[in-house]
């Protein structure tokens, strides 16, 4: 059982806005910056995004936004390179451990 | 521009030990915060523990799974990350990724590294 929930699955076309969303608690997100870690075909992990900052070299078609204990990862004019597993993380004031959620397979149809 | 390259994986028997190194480069690794996360085959991403600079101590923590069997240390001079696993266990059989903490965002990974995979079977 994972501290962060994520959906499963999320799927989209080309072109289209999808959103992924992270929920946690008043521990971890509700305190702490997200940061969204994608991975393609199981290669080596590689963040894309925290809290509401893209990291150099990163598109400008993925944003992301925190509120509360919900973190989201929008995709916007979806291009089928995004397709990959996609992990939100961050640290937990109560476990004293960096969490995961359970990732969420983005497929590009 | 931030390197990080593990090495040390391989084959090892239920029981044993195995030492990774994580080699970094393209920044100041005494001022970062360092973690370990790991993947079994198929599954999503674990941590497994975390070291702070030696100027607040050299502090560690460590996750559930592996405290007590696990640890993790630093060479500052020599720029290297260490993860020191003994007693190792059928489970512990996975990719060990080297990851760096962002200096501006608490508890939040910035980089990895490509991975070492480490497998425990007899």
């Amino acid at each position: 059982q994972s501290a962060l929930t994520q959906e499963a699955s999320v799927s989209g076309t080309v072109g289209q806005k999808v959103t992924l969303s992270c929920t946690g608690n008043s521990n971890n997100i509700g305190r702490y910056a997200v940061a969204w870690v994608q991975q393609v075909s199981h290669g080596a992990p590689k963040t894309v995004m925290f809290g509401e900052s893209l990291p150099s070299g990163i598109p400008d078609r993925f944003s992301g936004s925190q509120s509360g204990t919900t973190a989201s990862l929008i995709i916007s004019g979806l291009q089928p390179e995004d397709e990959a597993d996609y992990f939100c993380s961050t640290w937990d004031y109560s476990l004293s451990a960096q969490v995961f959620g359970g990732g969420t397979k983005l497929t590009v149809l | 521009e931030v390197h990080l390259v593990e090495s040390g994986g391989g084959l090892v028997k239920p029981g044993g030990s195995l030492r990774l190194s994580c080699a970094a480069s393209g920044f100041t690794f005494s001022n970062a915060w360092m973690h370990w996360v790991r993947q079994a085959p198929g599954k999503g991403l674990e941590w497994v523990g975390r070291i702070k600079t030696k100027a607040l101590g050299g502090t560690t923590d460590y996750a559930a799974p592996v405290k007590g069997r696990f640890s993790v240390s630093r060479d500052d001079s020599k720029n290297t990350l260490y993860l020191q696993m003994n007693n190792l266990k059928s489970e512990d059989t996975a990719v060990y990724y080297c990851t760096t903490e962002s200096r501006l965002w608490f508890g939040v990974i910035d980089f990895w590294g490509p991975g070492a995979l480490v497998t425990v079977s007899s």
